[in-house]
């Protein structure tokens, strides 16, 4: 098993570009979950689906779509790239929440710069 | 909303025992959990702990006191491959179950 995978794994944009992130888990996981880390701030929660077709929004979702057209990919999506949006993201997956014991299985990360 | 306090930076002799706190504030909480991360990699679970007492996972324990509203991870024996940033997160029943990550502390271990 791959796990959770992530492409690219490293991007560098300009203002006002945009991009997609993708996320892949092979582990028939229903809840998956997109998180940035930045210096000092830990993991923050951007969006997340508890199901093939769901999204909702997390901690910081402005400037960030999502779509779960599959229940294995979880794609990420920058409109139009902000400097303020640099950062480290990562995706993340669980069974489900409570019996998972709060486990959740994160992907390499994708290490953005908006330049 | 939630807030989670951890110590940032520890260091400790290789062989020692070290014990990272965390104390956090949240109006569903489910369980407390705790992540390791080396630099340039991805965090990784070590434990979860839903009731009160100790979970032990090898040279790694967890603690938790609901009424403290307290946690704390125990590495024993350490090595130098424990030198890492450990962060610890709240598992949230508000909204849909989510975690919620404190800022995370970083383990020096010295020969």
């Amino acid at each position: 098993n791959a796990g959770v995978t992530q492409t690219p794994k490293f991007r560098v944009l300009k203002t006002g570009q945009s991009m997609t992130l993708l996320c892949a888990q092979d582990m028939n996981h229903e809840y998956m979950y997109w998180y940035r880390q930045d210096p000092g701030m830990g993991l923050r929660l951007i969006h997340y689906s508890v199901g093939e077709g769901t999204t909702a929004k997390g901690e910081v979702p402005d400037g960030y779509n999502v779509s779960r057209l599959k229940k294995q990919n979880f794609l990420l999506g920058l409109e139009s790239a902000a400097p303020s949006q640099t950062s480290v993201y990562f995706c993340a997956s669980s069974l489900d929440s409570v019996t998972a014991g709060g486990q959740q299985f994160f992907g390499p990360g994708t290490r953005l710069t908006v330049l | 909303g939630q807030s989670l306090e951890q110590p940032s930076e520890v260091t400790a002799v290789e062989g020692a025992i070290v014990q990272i706190n965390c104390t956090y504030q949240t109006s569903g909480f489910y369980g407390l959990s705790w992540y390791q991360q080396h630099d340039g990699g991805a965090p990784t679970f070590l434990s979860y702990n839903a009731l009160d007492g100790l979970e032990e996972t090898g040279r790694f324990s967890s603690f938790l006191s609901r009424s403290d509203s307290y946690g704390y991870l125990l590495l024993q024996e350490l090595q130098m491959k424990d030198s890492a940033s450990y962060f610890c997160a709240v598992f949230d029943q508000t909204g849909a179950n989510n975690l919620f990550f404190g800022t995370g502390t970083r383990l020096t271990v010295i020969p």
